[in-house]
């Protein structure tokens, strides 16, 4: 069965350090999203990428957040200066163009920033 | 903008009895609904979703739901809970179509008792 792939599964950095988050959608998928979960708290959407550009993003996703999807398969989320706030798990998923919004999420990354 | 309440961020049943997980939802457009389940250290995996045509919905696992215009409600049920059902769920709304970002409850942690 066609799964979401994350890498790595657990991410340490400095404070101030840029991290790159990696995702691989489902093949025939061409919606693909990031969201986190803070420690505790609830899964908040970040962004939403369709057909190379942002379809939608929520106030976190502020200016040293950035998404790219390089080549065929992967798609990223950039995190320019990591903040201690920005610790959490952040989920990839993805979904069909046509259908029901049905998101398929990855395992996440647990980055955590010291 | 839409939003969801879970009542309850732990229930506790005996394993065979009922489960009752309540979700209400705020949407100003017809919304598409989700339950999504978490085991530990595990990405978010799909229950079931309403989304448009028959209210009660079957997922897997047992588990259904019923969307309620008229209470703006979302409830999740199984009649008979198994020790492996022990888990955090979430229901989550979005827009109708695809590619639109899913909403979030706060979670709801399921403990299942012998």
């Amino acid at each position: 069965e066609p799964e979401v792939t994350q890498t790595p599964s657990h991410q340490v950095t400095q404070m101030g350090q840029e991290v790159i988050l990696r995702c691989v959608p489902i093949s025939n998928h061409l919606y693909f999203y990031w969201y986190r979960q803070i420690l505790g708290q609830k899964v908040e959407f970040l962004v939403s990428f369709y057909n190379n550009e942002i379809s939608e993003k929520s106030e976190i996703f502020d200016d040293q957040f950035s998404v790219e999807r390089p080549d065929g398969s992967n798609f990223t989320l950039k995190i320019r200066s990591t903040k201690l706030e920005d610790s959490a798990m952040y989920f990839c998923a993805s979904s069909a163009v046509r259908g029901t919004n049905e998101q398929f999420f990855g395992p996440g990354t647990r980055l955590t920033v010291l | 903008a839409q939003s969801v309440t879970q009542l309850g961020s732990h229930v506790s049943v005996s394993e065979g009895a009922l489960v009752l997980l309540r979700c209400n939802y705020s949407s100003s457009v017809p919304p598409y609904l989700f339950w999504y389940v978490q085991y530990p250290n595990q990405g978010l995996q799909l229950l079931l979703k309403y989304t448009t045509g028959a209210t009660l919905v079957k997922g897997i696992n047992g588990f259904e739901a019923e969307f309620k215009k008229s209470e703006t409600s979302f409830h999740l049920t199984k009649p008979s809970a198994h020790m492996s059902d022990a888990a955090e769920y979430f229901c989550a709304v979005s827009r109708t179509g695809g590619g639109n970002k899913l909403t979030f409850g706060t979670g709801t942690q399921l403990k299942v008792e012998l």
